[in-house]
């Protein structure tokens, strides 16, 4: 079985500051890992994802999630957050094979406040 | 290209009563899964469904039932709702059963 643990339920951060939201899992085989942006009222959107290759991946908005294996984490980062960068964030698992029919696996989620 | 999407939006049901929700995959997509999501917490898998039958169940009980059309969309059935049911509704598709997946805005349920 697989799990995720998102270890802060709510972090506030200034405009501009940079910012690390925390994912780490728990999986027997290897993984894919994704990380959801959830915006008031909305579904859930992808953000980035890993699927194999380079650890380092990044979205089109200036995120950024290194996979760790050693570490078994999957943090998120940005180096200067805007206003509307303020959602919920949400690390996600499934097992690392295709064709497989794979379930995804979420953590509780992050809320991310950013202050002006 | 047209993404997932789902239908109503919105649903008030009183406890005892069944709904039935709907989700058309995006296209290209063959696999759809749902989710439940309660307030203040992530989604937990509900079901996949993949060559219209169910792959893969979560922890959820027989009340909950669904269905896939040829067309590759897809229904969430709940029957003798509970109050607790009351939730976000999310459908994810994706190709082949894979780990990628793309979710539609969700049906809030509400049950009174």
């Amino acid at each position: 079985a697989q799990s995720v643990t998102q270890l802060d339920s709510q972090v506030p951060v200034f405009e501009e500051a940079p910012v690390e939201l925390r994912c780490n899992y728990s999986s027997s085989v290897s993984v894919y890992l994704f990380w959801y942006v959830q915006y008031p009222n909305q579904g859930l959107q992808l953000l980035l994802k890993y699927l194999s290759g380079s650890t380092l991946v990044e979205s089109i908005n200036g995120f950024e999630a290194e996979f760790n294996k050693s570490q078994t984490s999957f943090h998120l980062r940005k180096p200067s957050v805007h206003i509307s960068d303020t959602a919920e964030y949400f690390c996600a698992v499934t097992r690392g094979r295709s064709g497989g029919y794979q379930k995804v696996t979420f953590g509780t989620g992050t809320k991310l406040q950013v202050i002006p | 290209d047209a993404g997932v999407t789902q239908s109503p939006t919105h649903l008030i049901k009183t406890r005892g009563q069944q709904v039935t929700l709907r989700c058309s995959p995006k296209s290209g997509h063959d696999t759809v899964s749902w989710y439940q999501q309660a307030l203040g917490q992530g989604p937990q898998f509900i079901f996949q469904y993949y060559e219209e039958e169910e792959r893969q169940r979560g922890n959820f009980p027989d009340r909950f039932s669904g269905h896939q059309f040829p067309n590759y969309s897809s229904e969430l059935n709940v029957n003798a709702l509970l109050l607790g049911d009351s939730a976000l509704y999310l459908c994810a598709s994706s190709r082949d059963g894979g780990g990628e997946q793309y979710f539609g805005p969700g049906t809030r349920l509400t049950v009174t």
